[in-house]
């Protein structure tokens, strides 16, 4: 079954520390598409990036980085000096092949609480 | 603002109540999302259409049915409402449904039933 895990329910850090969210994810699938999103008190969901199975390059995105690693079955994001206005719930999920990486049918974990305190 | 609109915002009803929400997509998106979201079962995907056609269905009750009209708004409808049905209901949209859309999602309808 499909299948994300964010092990971590809150984290607490102070501003400038930088701050690793987990997410582990089970798939029978050889094709999938991972994400992030970003939940901010507000309320709207923020969609922060999309990876395909087949890429497993880290990516970065200002103080945004991925960690795709395929041999553990994980997809790691780190924020790098972490700012107050990055404190929100923060959510990795999951999407099958057949939905051609849309998305559509995600699955999501049930996120991360980041408060990023100054 | 992600250009998506959802209506309205807040609502309240009673159990065994219905009840309608109601999507606007950006401007070109052919594609609509519906998620839940509640503090029992996190985020779930329910339904999505892509112009004006079912195209994947997730976990969504059958009290609970959709659509999308020819103006691409979509409509979720919601009845025999139960205390548990209780959540944030999301629209996304996106102008396909491949990998290399985006989707955007509104800002929820947060619907209370007491």
């Amino acid at each position: 079954a499909q299948k994300v895990t964010q092990a971590q329910t809150e984290i607490s850090v102070v501003e400038k520390e930088d701050v690793t969210l987990d997410c582990v994810y089970e798939t029978r699938d050889t094709t999938y598409y991972l994400f992030w999103y970003k939940q901010p008190p507000s309320g709207e969901l923020v969609f922060l990036i999309r990876r395909n199975s087949f890429d497993e390059q880290n990516e970065i995105s200002g103080r945004y980085s991925w960690n795709f690693q395929k041999s553990t079955s994980s997809f790691n994001f780190t924020i790098t000096a972490s700012q107050v206005v990055d404190s929100a719930v923060y959510f990795c999920a999951l999407s099958e092949a057949r939905y051609g990486g849309s998305q559509g049918n995600l699955i999501f974990g049930k996120g991360t609480k980041l408060s990023v305190k100054p | 603002d992600s250009g998506v609109t959802q209506t309205p915002k807040h609502l309240i009803t009673a159990t065994g109540q219905r009840v309608t929400l109601r999507c606007s997509p950006r401007s070109g998106d052919l594609s609509v999302y519906w998620y839940q979201q509640s503090l029992d079962q996190g985020l779930q995907f329910l339904i999505q259409y892509y112009n004006g056609e079912e195209r994947a269905k997730g976990n969504i009750l059958e009290r609970f049915s959709a659509q999308q009209f020819p103006d691409l708004h979509s409509e979720l409808n919601l009845s025999s409402l139960e205390l548990g049905d209780s959540a944030l209901y999301f629209c996304a949209s996106s102008v396909g449904q491949g990998r290399n859309t985006e989707a955007f999602f509104g800002q929820g309808t947060r619907l209370t039933v007491v």
